[in-house]
C-alpha cells in the first residue's frame, strides 16, 4: 500500500519568510496529492492539491510542486502571516480507487 | 447543516466499554471515511465506504472496530471493549468521490 512521509515535524518561521514541506510516496500508481491545514480543536481543510498531469499549481501565497520520477511533492508558502499557524498534512492516493494516505503532519509556527 | 458533522464531540469511558461515534456527512456525498488521530500523529486511516461498493476496511486496527453505514448517509464507528490505546480523535469526512475530502471536527474519545 501507499506510505507517505512528511518533513520537517515542525518549522518556525519569521512573519514574511516562506516556509517549504517536503513530502515523499511510495505508489507510484498514486495520481493525487492534496495539502490540508489543521487549526486547534477543527478539522483538516483542504487548502491547495495537484494531480499527476501537471508539475506545479498556484494559489496567491501558496504553491505546490510535484515530481513524479522522484516521487516527491512539496508545499511552498510565501510572505508567511501569523495566521499560517497550523498543521500541514500532505496525502497521496490513486484518485477514486483508494482512500487519501496522510503524512504525519509538520506544526508551522510563524513567528510575528 | 453544511458541514460534516459528529458526535459525540468529547466520549470518556472506562476501559472494557463498548462505544459508537457517529457521523452525519454533506448531504449527496457518496464517499464516506473515518481517520483517527492520535495525540501529535498524522491521520491513520480506518475505513472507506463508497456508495453501495463493499467497503475498505483495511485500516481497521482489530476486529474490536467496526463501521456501518446505513441507506448511504449516516455512518457509526463502533469500538468494543475498549482499550487505553484506542484514546484518539476520530475524524469523519465526506466527498462526492473524487477531490476535496470535507471533515467533521471530530470525536474526542479518552479511555481510562
Amino acid at each position: 500500500g501507499e506510505n507517505v512521509e512528511q518533513h520537517p515535524s515542525t518549522l518556525s518561521v519569521q512573519e514574511g519568510d516562506s516556509a517549504v514541506i517536503k513530502c515523499t510516496y511510495s505508489d507510484s500508481a498514486s495520481n493525487y496529492f492534496p495539502w490540508y491545514k489543521q487549526e486547534l480543536g477543527k478539522g483538516p481543510q483542504l487548502i491547495i492539491d495537484i494531480r499527476s498531469n501537471v508539475g506545479e499549481k498556484k494559489d496567491q501565497r501558496i504553491a505546490v510542486t510535484l515530481n513524479k520520477t522522484a516521487k516527491h511533492f512539496s508545499l511552498h508558502i510565501t510572505e508567511t502571516q501569523p495566521e499560517d499557524s497550523a498543521v500541514y498534512f500532505c496525502a497521496a492516493s490513486s484518485e477514486g480507487n483508494t482512500p487519501l494516505v496522510f503524512g504525519k503532519g509538520t506544526r508551522l509556527s510563524v513567528i510575528a | 447543516g453544511a458541514g460534516v458533522s459528529q458526535s459525540p464531540s468529547n466520549k470518556v469511558t472506562e476501559k472494557g466499554k463498548d462505544v459508537e461515534l457517529r457521523c452525519d456527512p454533506i448531504s449527496g456525498h457518496t464517499a464516506l471515511y473515518w481517520y483517527r488521530q492520535s495525540l501529535g500523529q498524522g491521520l491513520e486511516f480506518l475505513i472507506y465506504f463508497q456508495g453501495n461498493s463493499a467497503p475498505d476496511k483495511s485500516g481497521l486496527p482489530s476486529d474490536r472496530f467496526s463501521a456501518e453505514r446505513t441507506g448511504g448517509s449516516v455512518s457509526t464507528l463502533t469500538i468494543q471493549r475498549t482499550q487505553q490505546e484506542d484514546s484518539a480523535v476520530y475524524l469523519c469526512a465526506s466527498s462526492s468521490g473524487v477531490g476535496e475530502l470535507f471533515f467533521g471536527e471530530g470525536s474526542r474519545l479518552t479511555v481510562l
